[in-house]
C-alpha cells in the first residue's frame, strides 16, 4: 500500500485565492482526519469523516474552510478565500475501525501551505 | 474536555544520554495514549500506544513509555539516544471508544553527536 497520499506537497498562493488540498486515504480505512500543524498551536484536528460522512467539524476555524469526502478514496480541504494566517502544514490521516476504538493513525506527508 | 500537556518544548541531549519526555493528560474516563515521532520534513509516525494491560509499553527503536494513572502521565523514555533520534515527539490522547485524538504541542529533541 502506498500509504496516505496528499497533494500538493507545497502550495504557495496569494491572499484571497482559493486553495484545494487533496488526500487519498489507505484503501479500506473508514476514518479520515484533517489536521493543521503550526508552531504556535501544534497539531489541531480540523474535521474527521467516518464512511465518507463528516462526524465532527468543530475544529474548522471559520466558514472559509470546507471539507468534502465524495467517496472512500478521496477527500478535499478547501480554503476560500485564503489568508496569510492560514499558512501551515496540513496533514491528512486515516485509520481503520477494525484497529480498535482509537488505534494509531497513518499520516500523509502533509501539504505545506504558504499564503502571501 | 480532553487535553494533553508536554512540558518540555525543546530538549538538547548528547548521544548516549538517557531521555525522558513528560506528558500529562486531562480526561476523566478510559484513555488510549500514544506517542508519535516526526522526523525533520516528514510526517508523523506511531512510536507506541497504550490501550490497556501492562502500563509499561515498548515501542519501536528502543523507546518505551509508562502509563501512571494516578499521575495522569505517560512519559516517554529511552536509555541511550542516538543522533538519528533528532525529531519532534508528540504525545496524544484518545478517549476510549471515541475517535477524536488530541495531540500535545510537541517536544523538539536535538541529539548532539
Amino acid at each position: 500500500d502506498a500509504g496516505v497520499i496528499q497533494s500538493p506537497r507545497h502550495e504557495v498562493t496569494e491572499m484571497g485565492q482559493e486553495v484545494t488540498l487533496r488526500c487519498k486515504p489507505i484503501s479500506g480505512h473508514d476514518y479520515l482526519f484533517w489536521y493543521r500543524q503550526t508552531m504556535m498551536r501544534g497539531l489541531e484536528l480540523l474535521i474527521y469523516f467516518n464512511n465518507n460522512v463528516p462526524i465532527d467539524d468543530s475544529g474548522m476555524p471559520e466558514d472559509r474552510f470546507s471539507a468534502k469526502m465524495p467517496n472512500a478514496s478521496f477527500s478535499t480541504l478547501k480554503i476560500q478565500p485564503s489568508e496569510p494566517r492560514d499558512s501551515a502544514v496540513y496533514f491528512c490521516a486515516s485509520r481503520s475501525s477494525t484497529g480498535g476504538p482509537s488505534g494509531g493513525y497513518t499520516f500523509g506527508s502533509g501539504t505545506r501551505l504558504t499564503v502571501v | 474536555a480532553q487535553s494533553v500537556s508536554q512540558h518540555n518544548h525543546h530538549v538538547i541531549l548528547s548521544e548516549a544520554a538517557s531521555l525522558e519526555l513528560g506528558c500529562n493528560y486531562s480526561y476523566g474516563g478510559t484513555v488510549n495514549l500514544f506517542w508519535y515521532v516526526q522526523y525533520p520534513g516528514q510526517h508523523l509516525q506511531l512510536l507506541l500506544k497504550y490501550f490497556s494491560g501492562d502500563p509499561l509499553v515498548k515501542g519501536i527503536k528502543g523507546f518505551e513509555a509508562e502509563f501512571i494513572k494516578s499521575k495522569f502521565s505517560f512519559n516517554l523514555r529511552k536509555p541511550s539516544v542516538q543522533w538519528s533520534d533528532t525529531a519532534e515527539y508528540f504525545c496524544a490522547l484518545g478517549p476510549g471508544g471515541y475517535q477524536k485524538v488530541t495531540f500535545g504541542i510537541g517536544t523538539k529533541l536535538q541529539v548532539i553527536p
